[in-house]
């Protein structure tokens, strides 16, 4: 299972473009890329995945670089509620045999106004 | 659709003493995780099932944990019998198997005191 590494936290004022990026030297080739997010005295809440290349939805996109040894979480013009952690996953989906999670440290987001 | 519940939410006990904490995923998900966060620490996975099967238990810390899932739907964690180290938040998470993009859906934690 690939180990991630990520800041431990950053900082950030409400309406900037945050990018988080996480490091997964040895990620294999049938894992998927994962982020999620934790609020304190919550469960940790998916945003986004991707395999390769660049994912957007509607709160985030993940941009992939060609060597997968790396992913960036960018997420527009944050506001005082995205304040949290967030959590890089690196894993294969269920579809492929089975997740087999590891979270890390996470990143701690502060917003500030 | 309700989401991942568990219960309870926190449970107080002295040392020696036996917990059992319940998860209900989403239905219809046939995985099902359990992971625990100790005071500081990362948070660790400790097993999953498919159906009731369990699938992957590498992350159990010791034969005080016993974890089941009769019949594939809610699981059970039972500590006994608990020690202090064994406090912390206790996640379940689930997810459909064989299509989706492998979304964990987490319940909101049972946190677990022992005293």
């Amino acid at each position: 299972l690939a180990k991630t590494t990520q800041p431990i936290s950053m900082d950030s004022y409400e309406g900037q473009e945050v990018n988080i990026t996480c490091s997964h030297n040895n990620i294999a080739t049938n894992d998927y890329i994962t982020w999620y997010q934790q609020f304190p005295s919550q469960g940790p809440r998916f945003i986004i995945q991707g395999y390769k290349t660049k994912v957007t939805n509607e709160v985030a996109s993940l941009f992939i670089p060609a060597d997968r040894k790396s992913s960036t979480l960018s997420l527009p013009r944050v506001s005082l509620s995205d304040t949290a952690v967030y959590y890089c996953l690196v894993g294969r989906t269920p579809n492929t045999g089975g997740f087999k999670t590891i979270f890390g440290a996470g990143t701690r987001l502060f917003v500030k106004a | 659709e309700a989401g991942v519940t568990q219960f309870p939410s926190h449970s107080v006990i002295e040392k020696g003493q036996t917990v059992t904490l319940r998860c209900d995923p989403i239905s219809g998900h046939d995985n099902l995780y359990w992971y625990r966060r100790v005071m500081g620490k990362e948070i660790k996975f400790l097993l999953h099932f498919v159906k009731e099967s369990k699938q992957d238990e590498s992350g159990m810390p010791n034969n005080r944990f016993l974890a089941e899932r009769t019949g594939g739907t809610y699981s059970t964690l039972k500590v006994q019998p608990a020690e202090l180290e064994d406090s912390g938040v206790y996640f379940c998470a689930s997810s459909q198997d064989g299509r989706g993009t492998g979304e964990l859906f987490f319940g909101e934690g049972s946190r677990l005191t022992v005293l």
